[in-house]
């Protein structure tokens, strides 16, 4: 079964556009980790970040901020004022405590083209 | 500091060759996981080290792919005998512990015709 649901599947704004990013996620565990991860054409996977499933407050780096929501299994992704560079696929992981060796679970991913 | 080198970063072979990847994970990093991302899809674990033990191989189609961890570093993956469907991106990734965030090399693409 899948444990991380991205619904969008890809999203196109016009450069400075905001864009958020919803991800979904399952688990039975209370410790947990969330990710982000980045995938620009060159293929790389870029972290951008780590939350652990007792720290809900929201983070802001930069443009980039994450609501993360216990109550809804959700942990959102926002880029403020979007730039051509943000275009990528933007993937949503899972490691779940009883999975004792920590693997990452990866959603689908979203496609966020930027267009000037 | 370095980041997780991968070799080749493509390789196209037929049906039924063999081939093989190489990793080299950060230095220090215990941990090192190889993961296969098939087009339009997230990448699925394919096996996972601790230095050099395998801890986690349950997804590896032990038919046809095998890995080792030589000395709790470098990585090989190999498919043998590659089939279509093994046309993927195949992802190195290494973290301190297993715990810790996993830091993913650029990825060899692998076409099989």
């Amino acid at each position: 079964a899948q444990k991380v649901t991205q619904a969008q599947t890809e999203i196109s704004v016009v450069e400075k556009e905001d864009v958020t990013l919803d991800c979904v996620y399952e688990t039975r565990d209370t410790t947990y980790y969330l990710f982000w991860y980045k995938q620009p054409p060159s293929g790389e996977l870029v972290f951008l970040i780590r939350r652990n499933s007792f720290d809900e407050q929201n983070e802001i780096s930069g443009r980039y901020s994450w609501n993360f929501q216990k109550s809804t299994s959700s942990f959102n992704f926002t880029i403020t004022a979007s730039q051509v560079v943000d275009s990528a696929v933007y993937f949503c992981a899972l490691s779940e405590a009883t999975d004792s060796w920590g693997k990452l679970q990866f959603g689908a991913g979203t496609q966020v083209v930027v267009t000037p | 500091e370095a980041g997780v080198a991968q070799s080749p970063r493509y390789k196209i072979i037929e049906k039924r060759q063999s081939v093989a990847f190489w990793c080299n994970p950060i230095s220090g990093h215990a941990t090192l996981y190889w993961y296969q991302q098939i087009l339009g899809q997230g990448p699925k674990l394919l096996i996972q080290f601790q230095n050099n033990g395998v801890v986690d191989d349950s997804q590896l189609p032990k038919d046809r792919f095998s890995a080792e961890r030589l000395k709790g570093v470098d990585s090989t993956l190999k498919i043998q005998p590659a089939k279509l469907e093994d046309s993927a991106v195949y992802l190195c990734a290494s973290t301190l512990s297993t715990w810790e965030t996993q830091y993913f090399g650029p990825g060899t693409r692998l076409l099989v015709l």
